[in-house]
Order: C-alpha cells, then structure tokens, then sequence
C-alpha cells in the first residue's frame, strides 16, 4: 500500500530537549516535504526536499532541521524545542514536486511544555 | 503574508443542495491550483486540481472554477453528501513547482 509512515504520532516533551520525527515514504517519490498546521493559518511548509542531498526552506523553517540522505526518509528536527513549535506536523511526497498532488501522512501532534 | 486565503472557516449546506467552497490568492505568478480533503486525525488528501490554462474543471461530483483576474478560485460539490464532510484547502504552488502555499482551510459541514 502506497503510503507516508510519521513517527511519533504523538509526542509531549519539554523546551529544549531535541526531537526528531521520522518520515519515511514508499513510493519511490523524489519530493518530499514538511508542513505545520496551527488554528487559523492553514498549513505552513517548512522545508522540501527536491531529491536526496537536496533541502530548500519552505516559508516557516526558522527551529527546524531536515536532511535527506535517503530518498524514502525525511526526518524533522527540532534541535531546541520551544512552546511556539507546539503543533501538528505532516509529513508529504510526490513524484517530483512541481504541479503533482503530494500524498500525506497522518500527522504528528507535538507539544513543547 | 498569506499568498493563498480562504476568507470563509466554515460552511453548513444540507445533503443534497450544491456546496460552494472560496479561494482568493494574490500571486499573479501562480498557475496552478490544487484543493485537498482533511478529514479529523488523517493527513489530507487530494481532490481535484486546476490548470491557469482552463476556467473549469470537472471530476464526478466536483468542479472547480478558476477566475484569473479576479484571483478567485471556487469548488463546487453537487450533490453534497454527509461523507464530504471535512476540511477543504486549497492550495498553489510557486511556478518552479518546489514550494506550496495553502489556505486556512474551510470546514464544510453536510446536514442529513
């Protein structure tokens, strides 16, 4: 089954204490891409990731790392925490980015206390 | 600045009657847009998507028109059915196709 696998679904941690969320897709896709969606904003990309090697920053990167040494992984890191990055995170790929509809995973909730 | 705006959070239409859901953008370089489902504790998904080349588009139930110079896109869904009950974002990428702008979303609800 096609599909975008994020891990954790959910994570409670404490300001300051480095996280990561994994994303792993397994359809061969060369895009992939992060996204947050808070109350009243829509979903904000945070970066993408044109290829393996390849991360670009999307509008809202500012705490947030990625890497991308795996074509099928994309992890999200937040090297320090804070309570403002407390949100739902998804996790999304397709083919090769440009107009192609991105397939989602089901979302992270995080919440930085 | 938000790139992609959908002015309306929510919407009530009954089953059966036409559900018409907005999407105004401000970048006059976009040329593609797509709209995508989110139902609770799931990632979205995609719906339908639209062409700066075309003025409509049509998939079973949903169209979605685009009004270039008005910045205005709209999806219609007709008939509306309970199952379509969810949150609706439109979204459009940069014409280098690498970056996304979505909407806040729209939260349709479907009376029976």
């Amino acid at each position: 089954e096609a599909q975008v696998t994020q891990n954790p679904r959910y994570l409670i941690t404490v300001t300051g204490k480095k996280l990561t969320v994994t994303c792993s897709q397994n359809m061969n896709h060369e895009y992939m891409s992060w996204y947050r969606q808070d109350p009243g904003l829509g979903l904000r990309q945070i970066y993408y990731s044109m290829n393996v090697e390849v991360t670009d920053k999307g509008d809202v990167p500012e705490g947030y790392k990625v890497s991308r040494k795996e074509k099928r992984n994309f992890p999200l890191i937040l090297e320090s925490p804070s309570p403002n990055q407390t949100s739902l995170y998804f996790c999304a790929s397709s083919f090769d980015g440009s107009n192609q509809p991105q397939h989602f995973g089901d979302g992270t909730r995080l919440s930085i206390l | 600045d938000q790139q992609v705006k959908q002015n309306s959070p929510s919407l009530s239409v009954q089953e059966g009657r036409i559900s018409i859901l907005n999407c105004d953008y401000t970048n006059s370089m976009f040329d593609y847009f797509l709209w995508y489902k989110k139902y609770p504790a799931e990632g979205p998904t995609f719906l339908i998507s639209i062409s700066s080349i075309k003025d409509k588009n049509e998939d079973g139930r949903f169209t979605v028109f685009l009004n270039k110079s008005a910045k205005h896109l709209s999806l219609h869904i007709v008939p509306s059915q309970p199952g379509d009950s969810a949150v609706y974002f439109c979204a459009a990428p940069t014409n280098t196709g690498n970056q996304f702008y979505f909407g806040t979303g729209t939260s349709l609800t479907v009376i029976p």
